[in-house]
């Protein structure tokens, strides 16, 4: 299974501090890119995502920065605050597959934020 | 608008006991389907995939079986219970592009 490789495994930041966590992949053939918030006991929820066609796409406080030659993407989570504090994962996968277009995870970041 | 709904939410069950645990979406037709397992709060292991009824593919061969028997029905089975199955599932559905809609997970301990 093709990897997704991401950092930090724990984050500890600041209210009003910038969150930063890094994803690298391997597969040249994904083309789509989403980053999912999870909090304790819950399912993921997509929070945003990103093709290769951009290099950076902004929701509010958050933002994807995307290099397609170096194959690593990054949520940046500005203004972090208290209701930030879960667990981040990053995801790739190649649309249209006919073998059910399925996403490869990375290993989690646990994001924590200090009031 | 699409809903999934998973159940049970909590689920204690001795070693060697069954497991049946499911998954049904509403307001779609033809989804992908998917179950997953995350272990201590951490890391998504895809267990099995459905592109449609009665499709299933397995990800990782063990002591789990998935089934599809209607559209929007996906099961999770097992005959016999193993301590090491104990952790946290989650169903998913997808339809088109774009990212995965989870369901709200079973936790379950095997004792």
């Amino acid at each position: 299974q093709q990897q997704v490789k991401q950092s930090p495994q724990s984050l500890i930041v600041q209210k009003g501090g910038i969150s930063i966590i890094n994803c690298a992949y391997e597969n040249t053939a994904f083309d789509y890119f989403p980053w999912y918030q999870q909090f304790p006991g819950k399912g993921p929820a997509l929070l945003i995502a990103i093709r290769p066609d951009v290099s950076e796409k902004k929701e509010g406080r958050f933002t994807i920065s995307f290099n397609k030659s170096a194959k690593q993407f990054s949520l940046h989570i500005m203004d972090s605050q208290p209701g930030d504090s879960a667990t981040y994962f990053c995801a790739a996968s190649k649309e249209g597959e006919t073998s059910g277009s399925r996403l490869t995870f990375g290993e989690g970041t646990q994001l924590t934020v200090n009031p | 608008s699409q809903t999934i709904h998973q159940w049970p939410a909590t689920l204690v069950q001795p070693v060697g006991s069954p497991l049946s645990l499911e998954c049904t979406v509403e307001g779609t037709s033809n989804p992908n389907l998917y179950w997953y397992r995350q272990a201590a709060g951490r890391g998504l292991q895809l267990l099995f995939y459905s592109v449609g009824i009665g499709q299933i593919s397995s990800e990782v061969p063990q002591n789990l079986s998935a089934s599809r028997p209607q559209d929007r029905q996906f099961i999770l089975s097992s005959k016999k219970l193993l301590l090491s199955d104990s952790g946290f599932y989650l169903c998913a559905w997808r339809k088109g592009g774009g990212g995965y809609t989870f369901g709200s997970g079973t936790r379950l301990t095997v004792v």
